[in-house]
């Protein structure tokens, strides 16, 4: 069965350090990626996404993750985290074309002190 | 901008008691889900639902469970004899369907305690 990793539960970082989160999936086929992003007290929202082109991505907040289908892995970074940032991070993957079930990561919680 | 809506936000329930937890998922969306996440766990793909009619369902989606779209604008999550490991918080999500990558729009969730 197809399944997602991430390999960071907890992730605690200082304003301006850099961050980048693991994720590796299992499907050999063509995927489509997203990194979802849950404030405190909110629901999912979408940080970005890949389903074709260019595999360096670009999302919102200066968020960016790279596609390496060699490795199978779909990884967020961002070059200077804030203290708004503290969330958690979901990755997650549609197998192309089978109806949009997304299957996800047990996510990472990122906390940024101040 | 339109956002997917779920009621309630919390429902707490006697073991064996049927809930019905509703969406309204983004007007001209249509593909629907739901999803759920037991505390600690990873969110978990229930049921997919497309042109009145479910898409897909995991092996957790039971005869327990069903789905429906009662009129335009809700869709329904009915379980039928809640068990205490149906605990947990349940998400509705909707996608327009204009291309394989289209996003899911979740909605804040449901908290389900079963007592």
């Amino acid at each position: 069965a197809q399944s997602v990793s991430q390999h960071n539960h907890h992730v605690i970082l200082s304003e301006a350090a850099s961050l980048e989160l693991g994720c590796n999936y299992s499907y050999g086929g063509t995927v489509n990626l997203f990194w979802y992003v849950q404030y405190p007290g909110q629901h999912l929202q979408l940080l970005l996404k890949y389903f074709s082109g260019d595999p360096l991505v670009k999302g919102i907040k200066g968020f960016e993750a790279e596609f390496i289908k060699s490795k199978f892995s779909f990884n967020l970074r961002k070059p200077s985290v804030q203290w708004s940032d503290t969330a958690e991070y979901f990755c997650a993957v549609n197998i192309y074309n089978q109806g949009g079930k997304l299957i996800f990561g047990q996510g990472t919680e990122l906390s940024v002190k101040p | 901008e339109p956002e997917v809506t779920q009621t309630p936000s919390h429902q707490v329930t006697q073991m064996g008691q049927e809930v019905i937890l509703r969406c309204v998922p983004i007007s001209n969306h249509l593909y629907f889900y739901w999803y759920r996440q037991i505390l600690g766990q990873k969110v978990e793909f229930l049921v997919s639902f497309y042109n009145n009619e479910i898409s897909e369902k995991s092996e957790i989606f039971d005869d327990q469970f069903s789905v429906e779209r009662p009129d335009g604008s809700n869709f329904t999550l009915k379980i039928r004899s809640t068990k205490l490991e149906d605990s947990a918080m349940y998400f509705c999500a909707s996608r327009l369907v204009t291309e394989p990558g289209d996003t899911q729009y979740f909605g804040p969730g449901t908290r389900l305690t079963v007592l």
